[in-house]
């Protein structure tokens, strides 16, 4: 069974570009979530799909970040326009069933300069 | 608010035993959960714990105590392939997204 995958794994952008990550969760699960991790800082939650839609997206951190889900299978992150607090390490999460352990991507490691 | 504190780093010896702890404050609490990542790679589950005691599995043990909020992660017979960073993780009740302490740099050395 492949895991969840993310690309690309390295992005390095010029502050006021765009930039879009993706996630491919594991087959089948219903379940997605996106968090990031800022250099010498703890993982923190962006947001939460179940299929397609938002169950919580109170981590986002402002309107420049646009998550979306279409169809319920990837999901793409958007940054537009990039700033240089945005760099940082984007992880991707599935599970199955609401509450289960969370199965992690390597992350997109993005630079913003 | 929600506070997770654990060691920034350990080292320990090969066949060694080592205990990385993870405290926390949590507005509420519906279970603890310990990752492993490598750098560069992806943080991959090693235990849940949700009622207070041990749970174990091969070579490493979790133990929680609600009332103390703690938690602690055993790991024995270090190898050197357990250089990594350990990640503390708390659920709160009715929300599924995880709260992530800044995780242990474990450095086993022979």
């Amino acid at each position: 069974e492949a895991g969840v995958t993310q690309f690309p794994s390295h992005s390095v952008i010029e502050k006021g570009q765009t930039v879009t990550l993706r996630c491919d969760p594991i087959s089948g699960h219903d379940n997605l979530y996106w968090y990031r991790r800022v250099m010498g800082k703890e993982i923190k939650f962006l947001l939460h799909f179940v299929k397609e839609s938002k169950q919580d997206e109170s981590g986002m951190p402002n309107n420049r970040f646009l998550a979306e889900r279409t169809g319920g299978t990837y999901s793409t992150l958007k940054v537009q326009p990039a700033e240089l607090e945005d760099s940082g390490v984007y992880f991707c999460a599935s599970t199955l069933r609401t509450g289960d352990e969370q199965y992690f991507g390597p992350g997109t490691r993005l630079t913003v300069t | 608010g929600q506070n997770i504190d654990q060691p920034t780093e350990m080292t320990a010896t090969e066949g060694a035993i080592v205990q990385i702890n993870c405290t926390y404050q949590t507005s509420g609490f519906n279970g603890l959960f310990w990752y492993q990542q490598h750098a560069g790679e992806a943080p991959t589950f090693l235990s849940y714990n949700v009622l207070d005691g041990l749970e174990e599995k091969g070579r490493f043990s979790s133990f929680l105590s609600r009332s103390k909020g703690y938690s602690y992660l055993l790991l024995k017979e270090l190898q050197m392939k357990d250089s990594a960073s350990y990640l503390c993780a708390v659920r709160d009740p009715g929300n599924t997204p995880l709260v992530f302490g800044k995780g242990t740099r474990l450095s086993v050395i022979a």
